[in-house]
C-alpha cells in the first residue's frame, strides 16, 4: 500500500526566509505526486503537482525518484504562505488520493 | 463561482441522530470522494464512486454509507453519529480524461455531535 510521509508538524520562518517542506513516500510503481495547501478557512486546493514542473506562487517541487522525495521549497517565504501544506500521492486518476500528516507552516514578519 | 459544493457547511446533531450531508459538483466529473478530516489530521478517505461504482475503504465503518444518485450529486449518510464522528467532511471530484489525477473539493461540512 502506498504511504506518504512528512516528518515535520510545524515550521516557523521568518519572512524573507527559505521554506523547505518535507515529503517522502512508499510506493513501488510511479505515482503522481502533488502538493496541496490549506490557506485559514479556505479550501483544500492543489499547489502543484510534479508532471507539471511547475513554479506555483514561487514554489518548486522536484520529484526524486532515488529518495523517493518530493520536497516543497520556496526561496523567500512570504507571509501569505502561512497554510497548511499536504503532501499527497496518486496511483492513477480514479484512485484514492492518499495524503501524508501536513506541515503547518507558519512565516512571520 | 464554486465548482464543488457542500450543504450544511455546518450541521449539529445528536448523538445517535442520523445526518446526510450533500455534495454537488459542476465539473461533470466520473469520480466523487468522501474525505473525514479531523482537527490538525490529514484527510482520511472514507469512499468514492468511480461513476455509479462504489468503492469502500476497508476501514470505514459500517456506520458511513453513501448514495450517487446521479453524476452530480453525492451524499455521505451517518446511520447513529457518535462523538467520534465528530470532525470536517470533504467532498472531492476528479475528472479522468487528462493526464492530470488532480482532486477539487468542496469548502467541507463541519459536524458536530452533542
Amino acid at each position: 500500500a502506498q504511504r506518504v510521509t512528512q516528518p515535520e508538524k510545524l515550521l516557523s520562518v521568518f519572512k524573507g526566509a527559505p521554506v523547505e517542506l518535507k515529503c517522502n513516500y512508499s510506493y513501488s510503481g510511479s505515482p503522481e505526486l502533488f502538493w496541496y495547501v490549506q490557506y485559514s478557512r479556505q479550501r483544500l486546493q492543489l499547489l502543484l503537482r510534479h508532471i507539471s514542473r511547475e513554479s506555483i506562487k514561487g514554489f518548486t517541487a522536484d520529484l526524486n525518484k532515488g529518495e523517493t522525495s518530493f520536497h516543497l521549497k520556496k526561496p523567500f517565504a512570504q507571509e501569505e504562505d502561512s497554510a497548511m501544506y499536504y503532501c499527497a500521492l496518486i496511483k492513477a486518476a480514479g484512485n484514492k488520493l492518499t495524503f501524508g500528516g501536513g506541515t503547518r507552516v507558519l512565516v512571520k514578519p | 463561482d464554486a465548482m464543488v459544493i457542500q450543504n450544511p457547511r455546518y450541521q449539529v446533531t445528536q448523538f445517535g441522530k442520523p445526518v446526510t450531508l450533500s455534495c454537488s459538483q459542476t465539473l461533470n466529473h466520473n469520480v466523487m470522494y468522501w474525505y473525514q478530516q479531523k482537527s490538525s489530521q490529514a484527510p482520511k478517505l472514507l469512499f468514492h464512486y468511480y461513476d455509479k461504482d462504489f468503492n469502500n475503504e476497508a476501514d470505514t465503518p459500517d456506520n458511513f454509507q453513501s448514495r450517487r444518485p446521479n453524476t452530480s450529486f453525492c451524499f455521505l449518510d451517518i446511520r447513529s453519529p457518535g462523538l467520534g464522528d465528530a470532525a470536517m467532511y470533504l467532498c472531492a471530484t476528479q475528472g479522468i480524461a487528462g493526464v492530470t489525477g488532480e482532486l477539487f473539493f468542496g469548502e467541507g461540512s463541519r459536524l458536530t455531535v452533542l
